[in-house]
């Protein structure tokens, strides 16, 4: 079945530097690569998406990209702050394109 | 706030007991989805309705169940539960069940503790 594998799974910066965290999914079928961020205590909020029809979007400080023939997608945060700091995970979606298959999820961490 | 409420927050409960989890969509979403999330396993999907019908099954348990009702809110049933099944379950929602318009949308979670 589909898998979606994510790297890497903490990953500390300092405040003002960039962050990065990769995925690859294994269904060439998958077309809709969201990317979510979970806080303490919270559900998984959306923070971006991409869909296979484009390769970069970018909304301020996030920005995504995706590579279809290599079936990889990244999460670019840039200019880190310390309410960065939570679990991010990817997605995509299985083969009915019905539901998310997630990532095993990245804590960032961001210190001032 | 995504707009999708859950309730309850908190859970505690025995073995074999059985819960009810309840979700209400976001205005306007007919479709609504039932994830687990363990540390062991991640955020894992368990199924998922339309418009009061079940479209999609993933890795749900026989000893649990769901529905989805005219009012679109929607019911996980948790029956003869097992200390395994200690876990957060997180309801989200989208406007459609495929294709474009499928932007999921998850709400706060219940903490389910199984004793």
């Amino acid at each position: 079945g589909e898998n979606v594998e994510q790297h890497p799974s903490t990953l500390s910066v300092q405040e003002g530097d960039s962050a990065v965290i990769k995925c690859t999914y294994s269904d060439s079928a998958s077309n809709y690569f969201p990317w979510y961020k979970q806080e303490l205590g919270k559900g998984p909020q959306l923070i971006i998406d991409i869909r296979s029809n484009v390769g970069e979007k970018k909304d301020q400080r996030i920005a995504v990209t995706l590579n279809k023939t290599a079936k990889h997608f990244s999460l670019h945060i840039t200019e880190t702050q310390p309410e960065d700091s939570a679990v991010y995970f990817c997605a995509a979606f299985n083969q009915a394109g019905t539901a998310l298959i997630f990532g095993k999820g990245t804590t960032l961490s961001v210190s001032s | 706030d995504s707009g999708v409420t859950q309730t309850p927050k908190h859970l505690i409960t025995a073995t074999g007991q059985r819960v009810t989890l309840r979700c209400s969509p976001r205005s306007g979403d007919l479709s609504v989805y039932w994830y687990q999330q363990s540390l062991d396993q991640g955020l894992q999907f368990l199924i998922q309705y339309y418009n009061g019908e079940e479209r999609a099954k993933g890795n749900i348990l026989e000893r649990f169940s769901a529905q989805q009702f005219p009012d679109l809110h929607s019911e996980l049933n948790l029956s003869s539960l097992e200390l395994g099944d200690s876990a957060l379950y997180f309801c989200a929602s989208s406007v459609a069940w495929q294709g474009a318009r499928n932007e999921q949308f998850f709400g706060p979670g219940t903490r389910l503790t199984v004793l």
